[in-house]
């Protein structure tokens, strides 16, 4: 089983619609959680953290359940601008960061 | 202010030959990383250091890849000899806090 896992997509959505997606981990000590966006021959770029209690940051939330060792993020009112790879990251103890192998979102006019 | 700096961003070599891939993290920083992209494995940590020191490098795939980090400002990635499976897109990354900020990568190319 993978550390950091996600569906790979891609997720093919209208201008305007509201997708979601979510990420499962298996380490349990696991700290800290973000979500990167990656446009397509770009570097990853930090999209926002997430925290136990969730955060939004304008169309974006995100949302922690450590219970059942997931992230989630939802995004409203998509733009065609939103189209790009979204990575789960997981950070254990230290600075050891795992990635997932993301999922591709590609948002039609 | 600059981000992260990567040089080369492209390199094309033969078999066996060395490669040496440099990065200048956000001055300040005091994490570095280096990762390695490709279509089937994804985006995976090689090493990261903290302060000059080099923390973990169980994701270095093997004895031909070395990192080093002789100042705050300066890291390298070589391989020695290359293989045309280390093919990939190396980026590498510098952070003070939670946050990383990924240097453009160096889109490697081993024929």
């Amino acid at each position: 089983r993978k550390e950091v896992e996600q569906d790979p997509g891609p997720f093919n959505v209208p201008e305007g619609a509201t997708v979601a997606f979510n990420c499962t981990y298996s380490n349990s000590a696991s700290q800290s959680f973000f979500w990167y966006r990656q446009d397509c021959r770009k570097e990853p770029k930090l999209l926002m953290s997430v925290y136990s209690s969730g955060n939004e940051d304008g169309r974006f939330t995100a949302q922690l359940n450590r219970a059942s060792q997931y992230i989630s993020l939802l995004i409203r009112d998509s733009k065609l601008s939103d189209s790009a790879t979204y990575l789960c990251v997981v950070r254990t103890g230290g600075f050891k960061t795992i990635f997932g192998a993301g999922t591709r979102l590609f948002v039609k006019a | 202010d600059a981000g992260v700096i990567q040089s080369p961003r492209h390199e094309v070599t033969e078999m066996g030959q060395e490669v040496t891939l440099r990065c200048k993290p956000i001055s300040g920083h005091n994490s570095l990383f280096w990762y390695r992209q490709t279509m089937m494995r994804g985006l995976e940590l090689l090493i990261y250091f903290n302060n000059n020191v080099p923390i973990d490098d169980s994701g270095m795939p093997e004895d031909r890849f070395s990192a080093k980090m002789p100042n705050a400002s300066f890291s390298t990635l070589k391989i020695q000899p290359s293989e045309p499976r280390d093919s990939a897109v190396y980026f590498c990354a510098s952070a003070e806090s939670d946050t990383q900020y990924f240097g453009p990568g160096t889109r490697l190319t081993v024929l």
